[in-house]
């Protein structure tokens, strides 16, 4: 079946460097993504999301950029902060809509270093 | 306004027992869905239910079920407990149907199956 990936499990960055996380989808009909943020002991947080008639969109510190030629998606967050330190993960909704089509991707884990 | 709430957080059944968890959404949300979380298969939809009605389902056994109540709140059940269905149990809550809406997650009950 159709699935949602992540490049990197873990990623690493000193506070106040910019952090780029990745994710391949499968899927061509994807319509919509969003990106969640989960920190530990709590439940995904919406962070952004992007249409597949954009190419980029912009958040408070961050930014989604979406590639549907390579049918890849990235999240920049730009100095990144400790309280940054999560999993992040991807989600993607075909074009046909309706939360049962979701795919989600397994999460990359965010490591802020002080 | 209060977020998702959900109850219990922890809880640690053996093989073949039942369990229901209960999932409070934000008020003024009527649509529910509930997820399984686990570090390897990330993210999966299970239902969703909008007005008492469940409106799309996932790819899970009819050991799962759910239901939910004129308030909005709902439960779901999980019988005949296997080992494989120990996961963190989310549910989200938005304020119309279900496609392309953000969700807002609950903190998930962690269930553990001995």
């Amino acid at each position: 079946g159709e699935s949602v990936g992540l490049h990197l499990p873990t990623l690493s960055v000193q506070e106040g460097d910019n952090s780029i996380i990745n994710c391949a989808y499968s899927n061509s009909a994807s319509d919509y993504f969003i990106w969640y943020k989960q920190e530990s002991g709590k439940g995904p947080q919406f962070i952004i999301d992007i249409r597949s008639n954009m190419d980029k969109r912009q958040g408070q510190r961050v930014t989604v950029l979406l590639n549907k030629t390579v049918k890849h998606l990235s999240l920049q967050i730009a100095a990144t902060q400790p309280g940054d330190s999560a999993v992040y993960f991807c989600a993607e909704i075909p074009n046909s809509g309706g939360y049962q089509k979701v795919t989600f991707g397994i999460g990359t884990k965010l490591q802020v270093i002080p | 306004k209060a977020g998702v709430t959900q109850t219990p957080r922890y809880l640690i059944k053996t093989r073949g027992q039942q369990v229901t968890l209960s999932c409070s959404p934000i008020s003024g949300h009527r649509s529910v869905s509930w997820y399984q979380q686990t570090p390897g298969q990330g993210l999966q939809f299970l239902f969703e239910y909008f007005s008492e009605t469940q409106r799309n389902k996932g790819n899970f056994p009819g050991r799962f079920s759910g239901r939910q109540f004129s308030n909005s709140r709902s439960e779901m059940n999980v019988s005949t407990l296997e080992l494989g269905d120990s996961a963190l149990y989310l549910c989200a809550s938005t304020v119309g149907a279900s496609g392309g809406i953000e969700q807002f997650f609950g903190p998930g009950t962690r269930l553990t199956v001995l």
